[in-house]
């Protein structure tokens, strides 16, 4: 059984660019959460996604954005990135209004 | 959002138990958690307990929580090599909802 899995492990921008994350939840689990994690720092909530909805956004510009499929997988993206944009982006599976995140090893973005 | 604190650094010998100490504000926060992180990986969740339980015990690992105080804690009995990383405490209000992170604890084991 694979757990949540991410794409592309690392990736290098430059500033003004776009990015796109990608993120494919564990088997069974239809809810997918992005978080922020700087260098030293716990994850930031970005937003969460149910039945190809945002349902709940933490305290990002709107140059964050995602989307759900269909299989439940889900993207990330970043528009106009910026140098503080930098950090590992990690994606959380789970059923709905269960207690238990799942999470993938995360995407390490570095924007120059 | 509501702050979860943690002290930084922790350094224990191996064999000893290790205390890791969170504290929350958000008096709301239902459910609390505790997840492990590795270098270059990802959160591992080790455990959670709701806010109407004191206590949860799962093999090594043991969380007392102190609603009047918010204060969660996380003991790991014989502590090994292989528990050094960076403990991260959580919090929610709701289930499956956002989760509030503190900075994380890293966790030193010596031999």
């Amino acid at each position: 059984d694979a757990g949540v899995t991410q794409s592309p492990t690392h990736l290098i921008k430059t500033r003004g660019q776009q990015v796109t994350l990608r993120c494919s939840p564990k088997s069974g689990h239809d809810t997918v959460s992005w978080y922020q994690q700087a260098l030293g720092q716990g994850p930031q909530f970005i937003f969460q996604y149910y039945e190809e909805e945002e349902r709940q956004r933490g305290n990002f510009p709107d140059r964050f954005s995602g989307h759900q499929f269909p299989n439940y997988s889900s993207e990330l993206n970043v528009n106009a990135l910026l140098l503080g944009d930098s950090a590992l982006y990690l994606c959380a599976s789970s059923l709905p209004r269960t207690e238990t995140q799942y999470f993938g090893p995360g995407t390490r973005l570095l924007v120059l | 959002g509501e702050d979860v604190e943690q002290s930084l650094f922790l350094s224990v010998r191996e064999g000893d138990s290790s205390v890791i100490n969170c504290t929350y504000t958000d008096s709301s926060s239902t459910y609390l958690y505790w997840y492990k992180q590795e270098p270059g990986a990802g959160l591992q969740l080790l455990t959670y307990i709701f806010s109407n339980m004191d206590m949860k015990q799962d093999q090594r690992l043991t969380v007392l929580l102190n609603k009047k105080d918010k204060h969660l804690s996380l003991r790991i009995a014989d502590t090994q090599t292989g528990d050094s990383a960076i403990y991260f405490c959580a919090e929610s209000p709701n289930s499956g909802y956002a989760l509030n992170f503190g900075k994380g604890t890293s966790l030193l084991v010596t031999p």
